[in-house]
Order: structure tokens, then C-alpha cells, then sequence
């Protein structure tokens, strides 16, 4: 099983709609969460942190279910400006024992029409 | 001015040659990673560092080496070029303090192209 897992999309969504993206981990000591955007050519950006109760930042909802190891991103009235390619992040436990590394899923593509 | 910048942008060179690929940063920040970012492959660990002092291999080490010249500066140098090594290369910087949440803040990415 692969660390990090994402659906690779691409999602291809009109302007308005909601759009919802799935992640699953493997290692079930890791503690942070995150989501990273990542526009064509450019570098990664967090874009939310995730925790344990659920958070919400405007349009975005990111959510975590420790047992089943899933995460999830919820955008809401979809823009333009959302075409990017999101990234699930995880922190590594086993890099040398070193905490706070950073797994990365390969990123699912969104796409928003007009 | 940009936080973590990375010099060269672009950079094409072939089989054999040796080259460098720098990144500075202005944020202040303790720890230092190098990623290559493969299309259909995601971004992965190549070294990081936690302090000048402090070098750790990531994932995919085997043909790179790193310095640490100072807090601010992280170089990763590839001595013998391959074609497989062409991808998107990124630096990053983070400051994970006790029980945060730790964020990285990326630099722009060099390109490099092996013939």
C-alpha cells in the first residue's frame, strides 16, 4: 500500500459546483495533516491544515477520520481561480526517527469550467 | 522579495557533468529539504537538514549530495549527471516548533534537463 493516496483526476467541474477530494494514509502514527495546492508549473502552497474536529476556511472543509486513515478536502462554489492540482500531505514518522517530514500524494487534478 | 528563492531556474546539461543547484532563504528558518517532483510521481525527498550541522538522506539520495553553507543557504549537487535525474526540483524551509503543525514554504523550482 502506497503512503499517501490520492485520486489522480482530473476533476472537471463548471464554476459553482462542489467538489470533493478523497486521501488515504498508510502509517497510523503519523499526526499532521495537511493539503497543499499546486498550481501548473508552479510550487506547492499549503492550503489548509487538517485536524481532528474538522476545520473550514471560507469555501474549503477538510476533514480527517483517524481510524479509517482517510482525509478529505470539500470545496464549495467552485471558482476559476480553484483549477490547481491538490496535494494530501501527511508527516513521516520513520525518517531517521526524525518527526515533522512531510509524505506527499501525488495530487488529484481540478479543473474548473466556465 | 521572495522568501526561499533557487538559482539556477533552468538549467540543461548532459550526461556526466557535475552541477549545483542553490537555495537561499530569508525566513529565519532551522530546516532545510531538497524534493524532486516527477510527472505521475509527486514530489519526493531527496536530503534535508534540521540545523548546519545536521544532514539526513531522504528517499532517493543515491546520486546526490548536499551542503549546508550556512542556516540561510542548502545546496544539492548532482556530481556525475544522469538523464534520469531531469525533473522539477524544489527546496523548502520549515520551523516546526514543539506540538505545531508543521508547514513548508517552497521555493520556485529549478528545471533541470539531462541529455
Amino acid at each position: 500500500r502506497k503512503e499517501v493516496e490520492q485520486d489522480p483526476g482530473p476533476f472537471n467541474v463548471p464554476e459553482g459546483a462542489t467538489v470533493a477530494f478523497n486521501c488515504t494514509y498508510s502509517n497510523s502514527a503519523s499526526q499532521s495533516f495537511f493539503w497543499y495546492r499546486q498550481d501548473c508549473r508552479k510550487e506547492p502552497k499549503l492550503l489548509m491544515s487538517v485536524y481532528s474536529s474538522g476545520n473550514e476556511d471560507g469555501r474549503f472543509t477538510a476533514q480527517l477520520n483517524r481510524a479509517s486513515q482517510y482525509i478529505s478536502l470539500l470545496i464549495r462554489d467552485s471558482k476559476l481561480s480553484d483549477s490547481a492540482t491538490y496535494l494530501c500531505v501527511v508527516t513521516a514518522t520513520n525518517y531517521g526517527g526524525s518527526q515533522g517530514n512531510l509524505i506527499f500524494g501525488k495530487g488529484t487534478k481540478l479543473s474548473v469550467k466556465p | 522579495d521572495a522568501d526561499v528563492t533557487q538559482t539556477p531556474r533552468n538549467r540543461i546539461t548532459k550526461t556526466g557533468k557535475r552541477i549545483m543547484l542553490e537555495c537561499s532563504q530569508t525566513k529565519g528558518h532551522d530546516r532545510m529539504y531538497w524534493y524532486r517532483q516527477d510527472p505521475g510521481l509527486g514530489l519526493r525527498l531527496i536530503y534535508y537538514s534540521f540545523d548546519v550541522k545536521d544532514i539526513n538522506k531522504g528517499e532517493i539520495s543515491d546520486g546526490y549530495s548536499v551542503s549546508r553553507q550556512a542556516q540561510a543557504k542548502f545546496s544539492l549537487s548532482l556530481e556525475s549527471a544522469i538523464p534520469n535525474q531531469t525533473a522539477l526540483y524544489f527546496c523548502a524551509t520549515s520551523d516546526f516548533g514543539t506540538g505545531a503543525q508543521e508547514t513548508q514554504y517552497f521555493g520556485p523550482g529549478t528545471r533541470l534537463l539531462v541529455l
